[in-house]
């Protein structure tokens, strides 16, 4: 069980709009900012967000994060076939005194 | 082009020790922080541990699931990081990443190698 949770799954048609969820508490997402990354199958992990709503530069400005409490979301908007990837959530934890992922989120483009 | 280049992946024998390197390229090392994730088979993402620059007083810290196991350590004179393992499980196989940092505070795990496969099996 993960000191995070994010839906397994998420799935939306092409154009659409889906939000992936990152739940926590007031140990991690309350306190700490959130980070996401995106892998596509066989590659590496690639960052997505930082800093809870900060897109690195070469990010599509169709993914924005969140974060309202002890919650974060990755919205992806205008889906693409290409963003079929597995998207994860990564937050310190204050109690863990470590960093914690979420079990990830697959998503798929209908 | 900043690039890590992991290796020293490989199958070893339960109990035994392996040495992982990442080797990087296209930045200042001295100046960033760098961690090891891994992912298990068809599982997610597990920090591991991570070493600081000098600036912020080359802390480390580590997992509880590779404490006293594992230790990081960084040769900012060659620009490689490595990652100790000793007393190898089984449930360490996994594809070990090699990450950097970005360059301000939040950024974390910013650059990803390809990563190594390590197997324990007997």
């Amino acid at each position: 069980q993960s000191v995070v949770t994010q839906p397994p799954s998420a799935s939306g048609a092409p154009g659409q709009t889906i939000t992936i969820s990152c739940s926590g508490s007031s140990s991690n997402i309350e306190v700490n900012i959130v980070n996401w990354y995106q892998q596509i199958s066989g590659k590496a992990p690639k960052l997505l967000i930082h800093s809870d709503d900060r897109r690195p530069s070469g990010v599509p400005d169709r993914f924005s994060g969140s974060k309202s409490g002890a919650s974060a979301s990755l919205a992806i908007s205008g889906l693409q076939s290409e963003d079929e990837a597995n998207y994860y959530c990564a937050v310190w934890d204050d109690n863990v005194n470590g960093w914690v992922f979420g079990r990830g989120t697959t998503l798929t483009v209908l | 082009e900043v690039q890590l280049v992991e290796s020293g992946g490989g199958l070893v024998q339960p109990g035994r020790s392996l040495r992982l390197s990442c080797t990087t390229s296209g930045f200042t090392f001295g100046d960033f922080s760098l961690s090891w994730v891994r992912q298990s088979p068809g599982k997610g993402l597990e920090w591991l541990t991570f070493i600081t620059h000098k600036g912020f007083g080359e802390t480390i810290k580590y997992a509880a699931s590779v404490k006293d196991r594992f230790t990081i350590s960084r040769d900012d004179s060659k620009g490689v990081a490595y990652l100790q393992m000793n007393d190898l499980k089984i449930e360490d196989t996994a594809l070990y990443y090699c990450t950097r940092d970005g360059d301000q505070v939040g950024i974390a795990f910013e650059t990803w190698g390809q990563g190594t496969q390590v197997i324990v099996s007997s």
